[in-house]
């Protein structure tokens, strides 16, 4: 299993460009989620789906758009690049909670995007 | 509201050194508390996990009980090794069911010198 992979794991940006960072599991997950994480303010979840077809939006939701059309696949797409974008960004992927209990979340590598 | 508060780093301690990493949460409902260990250049694994209170999580000599009278999570380890130094989260995970996401504490940086 190659678990979580991200591509890229580098890139820069100009202020106003778009552009899609990849997200693909290969454990069968339900359940993905994107996260940005920045200096002194640990990680933030900016969008999550629980299945193929069903997205929603984390805490910092803005300047940020997500699909779901397959299981293996959640591409976080960067509408107009800010400067503030500038972070680490982290997709993950678990199975979906069940009975009331937070199960393990598996991590890619991380994308660094800076936005010039 | 949901959050996590972590003790500040970084952290720097001697080879063999016993470790304290403070941890506690805000949270409705009953949550979920996890440690996540951030190594360098790499994303995050889980070091280990608690789903109810009482309950001890334990992996590679760490240790963490789930107190729900004090709301917290803290994180020990005996005897560390340079091969801890990383950069260690609190987070937690909240009800309702389906969905599972994460609010992270800020992160600690562990530094282990031999």
């Amino acid at each position: 299993n190659a678990g979580v992979t991200q591509t890229p794991k580098f890139q820069v940006l100009k202020t106003g460009q778009s552009m899609t960072l990849q997200c693909a599991q290969d454990m069968n997950h339900e359940y993905m989620s994107w996260y940005r994480q920045d200096p002194g303010m640990g990680l933030r979840l900016i969008h999550y789906s629980v299945g193929a077809g069903i997205t929603d939006q984390g805490e910092v939701p803005n300047g940020y758009n997500v699909s779901r059309s397959t299981t293996e696949d959640f591409p976080l797409r960067l509408l107009s690049a800010a400067p503030s974008q500038t972070s680490v960004y982290f997709c993950a992927s678990s199975r979906r909670r069940l009975a009331g209990v937070g199960d393990t979340q598996y991590f890619g590598p991380g994308t660094r995007l800076t936005v010039l | 509201g949901n959050s996590v508060t972590q003790m500040e780093g970084p952290v720097t301690l001697s080879e063999e050194a016993f470790l304290t990493i403070n941890c506690t949460y805000t949270a409705t409902g009953y949550p979920s508390l996890f440690w996540y260990v951030q190594y360098p250049g790499e994303g995050l694994q889980l070091l280990l996990k608690a789903t109810k209170a009482d309950d001890k999580g334990s992996n590679k000599g760490f240790e963490a009980t789930y107190r729900k009278e004090t709301t917290s999570f803290h994180l020990e380890k005996g005897s560390v090794q340079v091969s801890d130094s990383a950069v260690y989260f609190c987070a937690l995970s909240p009800p309702p069911t389906g969905a599972n996401n994460l609010f992270f504490g800020t992160g600690t940086r562990l530094t282990v010198i031999p």
